[in-house]
């Protein structure tokens, strides 16, 4: 089945350890999303990628960055976790840019910094 | 800034009572998006609806739409323990490049 697919599902880090949470898909959607959710609360849009195209949420920290090798593969790199930090990430994808489009999302990493 | 708030933020019912989630925002839209997410996992698309549709239905879901308003209605008739989860709204947010900008999120129990 076509789907998203993030790994790993559970992180757990350190303060100021880099980490990488990694989103493949086998949707061949042209678009990549990630979002942050911290509990209770909506998920808020980091940055998404339309093909190569980067495109960065103003109020996106710079400790975030993101990476998109190919079409499939998508990561996101936090370079200093800080306590605030601690969140679930959702990957997802789209068809295309736009908002006619549903969004598929993977199931998620809950990353937890100590 | 959020574009949707829903409302209520929690919502306990008993199996087979019928449920009323609302979500109102602030800016123009083309369309509005409901999501599904179970503790602990991701969103799954529900059902959109387009600014110039005031109601659409998909199986035990219904959505309404007043654009004059801001808001919109999603409401899941005979429900069941299963639909235990939180639903979210989200609209293209024409001052965000028409990215999704979710609501707060309802939390909906269905007890058996």
């Amino acid at each position: 089945d076509a789907m998203v697919i993030q790994n790993p599902r559970y992180q757990v880090t350190q303060f100021g350890k880099p980490v990488t949470l990694s989103c493949s898909q086998t949707l061949n959607h042209n678009v990549m999303y990630w979002y942050q959710q911290k509990s209770s609360q909506a998920p808020k849009l980091l940055f998404h990628y339309y093909d190569k195209d980067f495109n960065n949420e103003a109020d996106t920290p710079d400790n975030f960055q993101s990476r998109r090798p190919n079409t499939s593969f998508c990561f996101l790199d936090i370079r200093s976790p800080g306590l605030g930090d601690a969140a679930m990430y959702l990957c997802a994808t789209s068809r295309v840019r736009g908002s006619y489009n549903e969004q598929f999302f993977g199931p998620g990493t809950r990353l937890t910094v100590l | 800034s959020q574009q949707g708030e829903e409302d209520p933020q929690a919502l306990s019912i008993q199996e087979g009572e019928n449920a009323t989630m609302n979500c109102s925002y602030k800016t123009s839209i083309n369309n509005l998006q409901w999501y599904r997410q179970n503790s602990g996992r991701g969103l799954v698309h529900l059902i959109l609806i387009r600014s110039n549709e005031r109601e659409k239905h998909s199986g035990r879901l219904r959505v309404t739409l007043d654009t004059s308003k801001k808001s919109s209605s999603l409401l899941i008739t005979a429900s069941r323990a299963a639909d235990t989860a939180s639903y979210f709204c989200a609209t293209d947010d024409n001052n965000a490049g028409n990215m999704l900008t979710f609501g707060g999120g309802t939390r909906l129990m269905v007890k058996p």
